[in-house]
């Protein structure tokens, strides 16, 4: 079966600190993978998504950046942390379409809760 | 581009009363998936459907696909403190890769 970690589960970080967040996913090959982030009480914002290994499409221009060294891993980083950085950051996955077709059903991780100060 | 509303954003009931969420499409969908977020937690995939006019249902949950393929419903039936969470809708469009999430519904149920 597939699982998908996420660290840390919680960070609390200065303003203007760099920031690296990590993503596995196992169980499963070349999948496509995703970066959200959450405000309190509120929706799911898209941030990155990557169907291929050094494939990168941002949704949100902002200070973050994305990156896929392997096939099963997706980080995301900053260079200099805002307040407005502040969120439940979210990694899923889902199928490949291009390989496997039909569904886009998204799998989340736990979640890492950042907290800038 | 697509745009989606789901409403209401919030929803306060008693245990045992009926809730629905609605989620309505700006463009013709390809198909439509429900997501559950406990508080704390992450979204969870609920259910998708993707034929025109389609109804499904889990237990006391009740979802339909609009005839249009524009906009979907989840219903649910005698809700219980376990239901509490927020539901997103995520639109699929033909042709796209990514899922197009609505804001939400945040239901509160008090016993």
């Amino acid at each position: 079966s597939q699982t998908i970690h996420q660290w840390p589960a919680t960070l609390v970080q200065p303003v203007g600190s760099p920031l690296s967040l990590e993503c596995t996913v196992e169980g499963t090959s070349n999948p496509n993978l995703y970066w959200y982030r959450q405000a309190a009480g509120r929706g799911l914002q898209l941030l990155f998504y990557s169907v291929g290994i050094g494939q990168i499409s941002s949704e949100v221009p902002q200070n973050l950046s994305a990156s896929r060294p392997q096939d099963r891993q997706f980080i995301l980083s900053s260079k200099k942390l805002l307040l407005s950085d502040s969120g439940f950051y979210l990694c899923a996955w889902s199928r490949n379409l291009a390989v496997e077709g039909g569904e886009k059903t998204q799998y989340f991780g736990p979640g890492t809760r950042l907290l800038v100060l | 581009g697509q745009q989606v509303m789901q409403i209401p954003q919030y929803q306060h009931v008693q245990e045992g009363e009926d809730f629905t969420t609605y989620c309505n499409s700006s463009t013709t969908l390809s198909n439509i998936q429900w997501y559950k977020q406990r508080p704390g937690g992450h979204p969870v995939f609920l259910i998708q459907l993707v034929k025109s006019g389609e109804v499904k249902k889990q237990k006391r949950l009740t979802f339909q696909f609009g005839e249009a393929k524009k906009n979907s419903s989840l219903h649910i039936t005698a809700t219980q403190t376990t239901d509490v969470g927020t539901y997103f809708c995520a639109l699929s469009y033909s042709g796209y890769s990514t899922l197009t999430f609505g804001k939400g519904t945040m239901l509160l149920v008090s016993p």
